[in-house]
């Protein structure tokens, strides 16, 4: 999985509790992406971050918000997980050239499951 | 809406045989476009990605071909062998960021 390891990998939680997923990667890319994937929908971008402490919103951002403090952690916040949040969460990193981003590569994904 | 539209669903493919999925978008600007192969419970793996400027892209059984007029592109994995059963997806985005996924497709090669 490209040096990228994704915590936990499997969690279970309450409505209306904060969620943090983590992942690390030992690349030093310089993009990293959180994406969820459910069922008929493919993968849909979340957040990206293309540095530290620089972030941005991607398709299906609301009710998350992320934080890149170090080149190689890029965390996933449910501020109050909700029913709809379940899914299961990937993390994607890339690295670039002349300042494109190519060729994502992505983790081993998070089962979380909102009761 | 969705920007990035795969066909078909599902498809079982005789061993040996070839397998097709299509894929067509909406957005001129886009100029990336990977296909990934996800197995159960991994994380999607990239398998061949083309970008406008080519028409073709072959790597060993696995070929892209990209009509850029017609706004489509299509997976073609000749010989298939039941370890190509697994889901492919495809993608499409500008400078390679925030890729926008179609669907998958669930392909089944029988022995």
């Amino acid at each position: 999985d490209a040096g990228i390891t994704q915590s936990p990998r499997h969690k279970v939680t309450e409505t209306g509790t904060p969620v943090t997923l983590r992942c690390h990667q030992t690349e030093n890319h310089r993009y990293m992406y959180w994406y969820r994937q459910d069922p008929g929908h493919g993968l849909r971008l979340i957040h990206y971050s293309y540095g530290v402490k620089d972030t941005d919103k991607g398709e299906v951002s609301d009710g998350y918000s992320v934080s890149r403090s170090k080149t190689e952690d890029f965390l996933l916040t449910l501020e109050s997980a909700t029913s709809s949040q379940t899914s299961v969460y990937f993390c994607a990193i890339s690295d670039s050239r002349a300042g494109v981003a190519y060729e994502q590569y992505f983790g081993p994904g998070t089962r979380l499951t909102v009761t | 809406q969705q920007q990035v539209k795969q066909s078909p669903q599902s498809l079982i493919v005789q061993k040996g045989g070839i397998s097709i999925i299509n894929c067509a978008y909406e957005n001129t600007a886009f100029d990336y476009f990977p296909w990934y192969q996800q197995f159960p419970g991994k994380g999607p793996a990239l398998l061949i990605a083309i970008r406008p400027d080519v028409s073709e892209k072959k790597e060993g059984r696995f070929t892209i071909s990209f009509n850029k007029s017609a706004k489509q592109f299509s997976l073609h994995i000749m010989d298939s062998q039941p370890g190509d059963s697994a889901t492919y997806f495809c993608a499409a985005s500008k400078d390679g960021n925030k890729l926008v996924f179609g669907a998958g497709t669930i392909l089944r090669v029988k022995s």
